[in-house]
């Protein structure tokens, strides 16, 4: 997975609490994406980062919100988790070239 | 709105057959058209790419085949394998500014191969 990993892999939560999502890459990318996949919606992107301290918001950026303190980390947080939030997130990393690697993914389920 | 449209949603192919997916953008402003390749449980993983300034581009028994004017680009997998049995996607994206790409992805196709 292109020196990306992702934490948790799984996780149960309820509906209302906080949850933080962390993607850690050791490839030293420029530029990394949050996308969550669902039946029917195919992967849609939810924040990404172009630099430390800058991101920028996806199409489905309503209740999540993201941090970059350093170039390795990007973590995705859902304020007050919803049950429509229940979900397979992946994050992404690119560097100079056009090509977007993916971790394995963090499923999420929201009760 | 689905900007990249994608065909057939699900494919059944005999092995050593030919697997075809189309995809269909609007946005002439893409310069960017690949193709992924997710197993379950896993993330999707670059396949192979393609730019407009090309009409076709082989990889192993992978071809993407870019018809510009049409505004389409189709992946063939030749003798196909079961092992080819995964959720393929399609996306395309322009390039904007600091050389950042954001993907505009098709909904998947889910190949069967059969042995």
């Amino acid at each position: 997975d292109a020196g990306i990993t992702q934490s948790p892999r799984h996780k149960v939560t309820e509906t209302g609490t906080p949850v933080t999502l962390r993607c850690h890459q050791t490839e030293n990318h420029r530029y990394m994406y949050w996308y969550r996949q669902d039946p029917g919606h195919g992967l849609r992107l939810i924040h990404y980062s172009y630099g430390v301290k800058d991101t920028d918001k996806g199409e489905v950026s309503d209740g999540y919100s993201v941090s970059r303190s350093k170039t390795e980390d990007f973590l995705l947080t859902l304020e007050s988790a919803t049950s429509s939030q229940t979900s397979v997130y992946f994050c992404a990393i690119s560097g100079l070239q056009d090509e977007q690697y993916f971790g394995p993914g963090t499923r999420l389920t929201v009760t | 709105q689905q900007q990249v449209k994608q065909s057939p949603q699900s494919l059944i192919v005999q092995k050593g057959g030919i697997s075809i997916i189309n995809c269909a953008y609007e946005n002439t402003a893409f310069d960017y058209f690949p193709w992924y390749q997710q197993f379950p449980g896993k993330g999707p993983a670059l396949l192979i790419a393609i730019r407009p300034d090309v009409s076709e581009k082989k990889e192993g028994r992978f071809t993407i085949s870019f018809n510009k004017s049409a505004k389409q680009f189709s992946l063939h997998i030749m003798d196909s394998q079961p092992g080819d049995s995964a959720t393929y996607f399609c996306a395309a994206s322009p390039l904007a500014a600091g050389n950042n790409r954001k993907l505009i992805w098709g909904l998947g196709t889910s190949l069967a191969v059969n042995p």
